[in-house]
């Protein structure tokens, strides 16, 4: 039972457009998500992460929003860029349960087109 | 200089054989963490400790053991190869609660097992 998907493997935007990438989990003991990139030949770098205590974090040209009634997290890329071409994942964790474990989607293949 | 690094980066093996992945890193931090990564999937957690005399058993630890010889190291052994370890090895730390547990990650140590 996987408890984070992100339902699309792939999306394609063009250089300058929004990315919206989506990640569903289905716990609703979690309560601290994290988005990582991740470049070929690379381990996953940080990027943004979000408490449920927020419904929104941004960070430069990253927002990520949480809508904890769904049960769903997004994280917007505004502009993209060709360098945003990655493969994104985001991660959830249940902080105050004490039970260490994040749990990691399977990521989403961006490609910003120049 | 890399603050999380992996070795060896490439293994080719064969069935029955024993193999250790290491991992060192320069930050200062007290978690480590191996996970892995395989094609479709997200990353899953193998083991992690939180300090030198903390080990503990993620997702999917059979088959692996590891040791924490010093804040600095943590390594993972197979102690009898199968080919479906066959996968990308990530090794992580995290600061927890000064870093708020963001997790960064070494490069990836790619294993095949034959």
């Amino acid at each position: 039972d996987q408890q984070v998907k992100q339902n699309s493997p792939s999306l394609s935007v063009q250089e300058g457009r929004i990315s919206i990438l989506n990640c569903d989990y289905t716990n609703s003991m979690f309560d601290y998500f994290l988005w990582y990139k991740k470049y070929p030949a690379e381990g996953p770098t940080f990027l943004i992460s979000i408490s449920s205590i927020k419904d929104k974090n941004e960070d430069g040209r990253f927002t990520v929003f949480l809508n904890k009634s769904a049960k769903h997290l997004s994280l917007h890329i505004v502009p993209s860029q060709p360098g945003d071409s990655a493969v994104y994942f985001c991660a959830a964790n249940s902080l105050s349960s004490g039970t260490y474990k994040y749990i990691f989607g399977t990521g989403t293949r961006l490609k910003v087109l120049a | 200089d890399a603050d999380v690094t992996q070795t060896p980066r490439n293994r080719i093996t064969k069935t029955g054989k024993r193999i250790m992945l290491e991992c060192s890193q320069t930050k200062g931090h007290d978690r480590m963490y191996w996970y892995r990564q395989d094609p479709g999937l997200g990353l899953r957690l193998i083991y992690y400790s939180f300090d030198v005399k903390d080990i503990n058993k993620g997702e999917i630890s059979d088959g692996y053991s590891v040791s924490r010889q010093a804040q600095a190291k943590f390594s993972l052994s197979l102690e009898s190869a199968i080919p479906n370890q066959t996968a990308l090895y990530f090794c992580a730390t995290s600061d927890f609660p000064t870093g708020g547990d963001t997790q960064y990650f070494g490069p990836g140590t790619r294993l095949t097992v034959l």
